[in-house]
């Protein structure tokens, strides 16, 4: 069973507007959790990375947030571009192994349209 | 930009043939791994290594054997594949960081499809 939960599994949105990306996750113990960007065909890029001890992290129009009591993540994108029409993936590590293995979610399809 | 490189991008081959993907990275990272990602879903990973001379099996189960000869080389090698292998293969490498922070750079992946 899939530890990390993305919704929604796809997004449609006009470029210029926002938007929220979800992720529960039930991984423990809690190590930190990943924001990936995947452009089609091409592998993922790391958006944020945030600790236990974290609640948001920001990277330009990236904004992610985490409650670490309710195990829910969110990535916020503001303005909206053409080019941020991608694949996003939430990853949660675990601190139960010295690779602190990562779980995937299944990544939410965002396209932006003109 | 992440200086990690996979080739090929793309390949079609038949049934039975032998394969090796290459993986290899200018960063000097330690670790690297293999993921198998189908359309849809989330990456799985296959295999991994912590250095030199180190490899290990990951959570998905993988007909496919891996090397690591060279710090910045890490192939991934089918020795006879079957349609059930179709899928795009990620590469990664990352450097061990306190608290298993390291960040791992992906490579562009080869889309692999096996008739």
């Amino acid at each position: 069973k899939n530890q990390v939960e993305q919704s929604p599994q796809s997004l449609i949105i006009l470029e210029g507007k926002n938007c929220t990306l979800q992720c529960n996750y039930t991984v423990s113990p809690f190590s930190n959790l990943r924001w990936y960007k995947q452009d089609t065909g091409r592998g993922p890029v790391s958006l944020t990375i945030m600790t236990f001890s974290e609640n948001t992290k920001s990277n330009g129009r990236y904004t992610a947030t985490l409650d670490a009591d309710t195990k829910q993540s969110s990535l916020h994108i503001t303005a909206s571009q053409l080019s941020d029409s991608a694949s996003y993936i939430c990853v949660v590590s675990d601190r139960g192994s010295t690779l602190g293995r990562l779980y995937f979610g299944r990544g939410t399809q965002l396209t932006v349209w003109p | 930009e992440a200086d990690i490189y996979q080739t090929p991008r793309y390949l079609v081959i038949g049934t039975g043939k032998k394969i090796t993907l290459e993986c290899s990275q200018t960063m000097g990272h330690d670790k690297m791994y293999w993921y198998q990602q189908d359309p849809g879903m989330e990456l799985h990973l296959i295999h991994y290594s912590y250095g030199v001379n180190s490899t290990e099996k990951g959570d998905l189960s993988s007909e496919s054997t891996v090397s690591r000869i060279r710090t910045e080389h890490f192939p991934l090698t089918l020795e006879s594949a079957r349609p059930s292998h179709t899928s795009q293969y990620l590469c990664a490498s990352s450097e061990t960081r306190d608290r298993g922070t390291d960040t791992q750079y992906f490579g562009p992946g080869t889309r692999l499809t096996v008739l």
